[in-house]
């Protein structure tokens, strides 16, 4: 399966700024997917991002808060943006596995946690 | 929309199995999942079990999956303190996957 590189590992912010989140990967991968984990709760999707095309977003999570940049097949940039205390959570990436040319289920990278303060 | 419904904490004695139940209610799942979360970690894949099987075994690894009541069930043999993590449920029938609550299991001696 992939091997996913996501950093920071975690951070600290102060409200109204920006921090952008990479990850990389050790293949190459059509999709990459960007999941965000609230304290004390499960995974939820933010958006797929495709090299060559813009992110789609899910309900909830528009491009403006959460700017994708997706410049090639292995690497991706998340950015939170004005981030206020409700922005504490998790984000973590995820990719397809392929194992011997099929599906093998979806890799995450180790997250980034962060904190607004 | 689709939900996926998980019980909140499983504790166990070192040694004994573990059964960590999870129900879904999108009928056209087609990969359902199983990961496993240590505290200050991603996500760990464990296993996956495509929607037109009914059980895959995978070491001490068990799933059991009933397709016609939306029940999925991970068993894990002889479990271990290093077992002691969150198990978080979750089904695909496109690229997005649909995440239970996940279950905390707790390992005591």
């Amino acid at each position: 399966s992939a091997v996913i590189s996501q950093k920071p590992s975690r951070d600290i912010c102060q409200r109204g700024t920006s921090l952008t989140i990479q990850c990389q990967v050790d293949s190459q991968v059509t999709m990459m997917f960007w999941y965000r984990q609230q304290p004390g709760q499960s995974l939820t999707l933010i958006a797929t991002a495709n090299q060559g095309s813009e992110a789609t977003y899910e309900s909830g999570f528009v491009i403006d808060k959460f700017p994708i940049s997706r410049p090639n097949l292995t690497f991706s940039t998340l950015t939170v943006s004005n981030m206020s205390p409700e922005d504490s959570s998790i984000y973590l990436c995820s990719v397809e596995g392929i194992g011997q040319g099929s599906f093998d289920g979806y890799t995450f990278g180790s997250g980034t946690r962060l904190t607004v303060v | 929309g689709e939900d996926v419904e998980q019980s909140l904490f499983l504790s166990v004695r070192e040694g004994d199995s573990s059964v960590i139940n999870c129900t879904y209610t999108d009928s056209s799942s087609t990969y359902l999942y199983w990961y496993k979360q240590e505290p200050g970690a991603g996500l760990q894949l464990l296993t996956y079990i495509f929607s037109n099987m009914d059980m895959k075994q995978d070491q001490r690894l068990t799933v059991l999956l009933n397709k016609k009541d939306k029940h999925l069930s991970l068993r894990i043999a002889d479990t271990q303190t290093g077992d002691s993590a969150i198990y978080f449920c979750a089904e695909s029938n496109t690229d997005k996957l649909i995440f239970g609550t996940g279950t905390r299991l707790q390992v005591f001696p």
